[in-house]
């Protein structure tokens, strides 16, 4: 089955400065790689996902890219704020309606003021 | 977390105790899962089901039962409860058309 790796489990960066948490996947028929936030207390929530088809996507500050070779993908988060300060957790899976979604053990982000 | 509702939020059992999670959803999904969030260990899936009368095992299904039997309801049994299964308990639906995971508020649940 898939296993996705993630890393690092904790991050801390200066407001203003950029974070990167990378992901490897197992399953080289996995093509959906969605990113989720969790804030305190809160169930995770979608904040970006890529598609094998792209190599990369932008939202404002948060950007996805995908390597389907090496089989890995990384989330960016440029200019950094306090509100960024969560659990971030990646997650590969098939895009068929039957197909389990397994994520990562997620990164715990600290933005430093 | 709109269209998933879990409860109890909190639970308190005693090793060997039983008890059941309740999942509700009102966007009509198929497919609904059940995870378990444990420090340094991420999301686990246990078991998910793709409509009524179809379930599956995820990562981690040992200690559990599902049934689905409406599209609305996913509820998770814990049969005979042990420490192990001591962890937060995530419903999520799946939208068929984006791939997105809805999460609920999440259960703790505790055990003795």
């Amino acid at each position: 089955g898939e296993n996705v790796e993630q890393h690092p489990s904790t991050l801390s960066v200066q407001e203003g400065d950029s974070a990167v948490i990378k992901c490897t996947y197992s399953d080289s028929a996995s093509n959906y790689f969605p990113w989720y936030k969790q804030e305190l207390g809160k169930g995770p929530q979608l904040i970006i996902d890529i598609r094998s088809n792209v190599g990369e996507k932008k939202d404002q500050r948060i950007a996805v890219t995908l390597n389907k070779t090496a089989k890995h993908f990384s989330l960016h988060i440029t200019e950094t704020q306090p509100e960024d300060s969560a659990v971030y957790f990646c997650a590969a899976s098939g895009e068929g309606r039957d197909d389990k979604i397994i994520f990562g053990k997620g990164t715990r982000l600290h933005i430093l003021p | 977390n709109a269209g998933v509702t879990q409860t109890p939020k909190f639970q308190v059992l005693k090793t060997g105790q039983s008890m059941t999670l309740q999942c509700a959803q009102d966007m009509n999904h198929e497919y609904m899962s059940w995870y378990r969030q444990d420090p340094g260990m991420g999301l686990r899936l246990i078991h998910y089901s793709v409509g009524a009368g179809i379930t599956d095992q995820g990562e981690v299904p040992n200690g559990y039962n599902v049934s689905r039997s409406t599209t609305e309801d996913f509820p998770l049994r814990l049969l005979s409860a042990a420490p192990s299964q001591t962890s937060v308990y995530f419903c999520a639906i799946r939208g068929s058309s984006t791939g997105e995971l809805f999460f609920g508020e999440g259960s703790r649940l505790t055990v003795l």
